[in-house]
């Protein structure tokens, strides 16, 4: 069955520094990757969405890599913030039309 | 663009009874999601429509949930004789369905049910 793994453990990292998140899937050929934001208590923003033959993409302060030979996707955040704290979620996509969704990491940025 | 609205935002049930939640989703969106989230997962996919016609169920989703999108514009969610493991946020989205690519979800903020 198709599995999407992303790190439980929240992720704490210094005002300033870059934040990188980790998604791997297996039993899965997304043709696209997605990333949500979500804050407590409200529900997931779309963030991002790279396609299987981009190697990267890039939006303000936000970058996403996919590799489909490794079956990854990083996520960056540079010069993180803490108003970045938040869980990001990570979803492969095909052609399917329900999305299925990642746990989801959990950023806290610290000053 | 108003975004999705989810009503209401809280409810809280005895076990045994029925809850109704209804879901507005962006006005020109073809298609309605609803996904169910417990702490600490993911939003879980539930059933989604192409305007009026509900295209898929989730195994996963008991005959005691039913949905309904009337004249393609919102939706309702019903649970019927809740149980406690019922319990969750159930999130709704939307998005608008063209001829290739792919739409992302815009969610709202969820209805949280507690079953007591």
């Amino acid at each position: 069955s198709q599995k999407i793994e992303q790190n439980s453990e929240a992720l704490n990292i210094q005002e300033g520094k870059t934040a990188t998140l980790t998604c791997n899937y297996t039993n899965y050929s997304p043709a696209y990757l997605q990333w949500y934001r979500q804050d407590p208590g409200r529900g997931p923003v779309f963030l991002l969405l790279i396609r299987e033959n981009e190697k990267e993409k890039r939006k303000e302060r936000l970058k996403v890599t996919f590799d489909t030979t490794l079956k990854q996707s990083l996520f960056h955040i540079t010069a993180s913030q803490p108003a970045d704290s938040a869980t990001y979620l990570c979803v492969p996509t095909g052609t399917a039309s329900k999305l299925t969704f990642g746990t989801g990491t959990r950023l806290q940025v610290t000053l | 663009d108003t975004g999705v609205s989810q009503d209401p935002r809280h409810k809280i049930t005895k076990r045994g009874q029925n809850v109704t939640f209804r879901c507005d989703p962006i006005s020109e969106h073809n298609r309605l999601y609803w996904y169910r989230q417990t702490l600490g997962q993911g939003p879980e996919f539930l059933t989604y429509f192409q305007n009026e016609a509900q295209l898929e169920k989730s195994r996963l989703l008991s005959d005691r949930f039913s949905a309904e999108r009337p004249k393609g514009s919102f939706s309702t969610l019903e649970i019927q004789r809740t149980e406690q493991g019922d319990s969750a946020m159930y999130l709704c989205a939307s998005s608008l369905e063209g001829a290739g690519g792919i739409s992302p979800l815009h969610f709202g903020n969820g209805t949280r049910l507690t079953v007591t």
